[in-house]
């Protein structure tokens, strides 16, 4: 089974819905984040969690809100979609996991969530 | 703040030809983290290699090798003897020690290896 796991792995909505997607680890990890993919501008940071009740804005976090359920959960909801974000989201952990040690400051990414906002 | 860049858009080369991507970067730490990941058709992000500021050494894993030079800024990477499996897009990343394990993004070049 995959270390990091996204639902959906495709979704297609509608201007204005709201929707969540998703993220499990079993790394052990501490730290997971939301990164968004759109050709040419490689991966942008959204935002990125500590710990449960750490949370914190990345360099594009507007229309984006998010929440740490659990140490191995991370969820990232879209409050109102809007076509221009439409893209590939990643979910990525990293930390001191409780079976790799020298992972520390390595990200591990999920397989990634398909968004097309219509 | 820091910054990475990937000069090289789209790399077009020929079945075992040697093929060097490049990368340079911009932090105003003094411990930072270089990484480069690898993202074939499938879409997924794999990790490759990791490399902190305070280890120079150049690596080389089976066809793979990288060049860190802190004084250019750069840590490069290539594959010898390329194969259509290596076709991806390759993106190197930073990580300043200041900012947590925030990983900033090179744009990303796009290897195609034609047989």
């Amino acid at each position: 089974d995959a270390d990091v796991t996204q639902t959906p792995r495709n979704r297609i909505t509608k201007t204005g819905k709201r929707i969540m997607l998703e993220c499990s680890q079993t790394k052990g990890h501490d730290r997971m984040y939301w990164y968004r993919q759109d050709p040419g501008l490689g991966l942008r940071l959204i935002y990125y969690s500590f710990d449960v009740k750490d949370i914190n804005k990345g360099e594009i976090s507007d229309g984006y809100s998010v929440s740490r359920q659990a140490q191995a959960k991370f969820s990232l909801s879209l409050e109102s979609a809007i076509p221009n974000q439409t893209a590939l989201y990643f979910c990525a952990t990293s930390g001191s996991g409780l079976a790799d040690i020298t992972s520390t400051d390595t990200q591990y990414f999920g397989p990634g969530t398909r968004l097309t906002v219509l | 703040a820091q910054k990475v860049t990937q000069a090289q858009t789209e790399i077009s080369v020929v079945e075992k030809e040697d093929v060097t991507l490049d990368c340079v970067y911009e932090t105003r730490d003094t411990t930072y983290y270089l990484f480069w990941y690898k993202q074939p058709p499938s879409g997924e992000l794999v990790f490759l290699i990791r490399r902190n500021s305070f280890d120079e050494q150049n690596e080389i894993s089976g066809r793979y090798s990288w060049n860190f030079q802190k004084s250019t800024s750069s840590f490069n990477f290539t594959i010898t003897a390329s194969q259509v499996v290596d076709s991806a897009v390759y993106f190197c990343a930073l990580s300043e020690e200041t900012s947590g394990s925030r990983l900033t993004f090179g744009e990303g070049t796009q290897l195609t290896v034609n047989p």
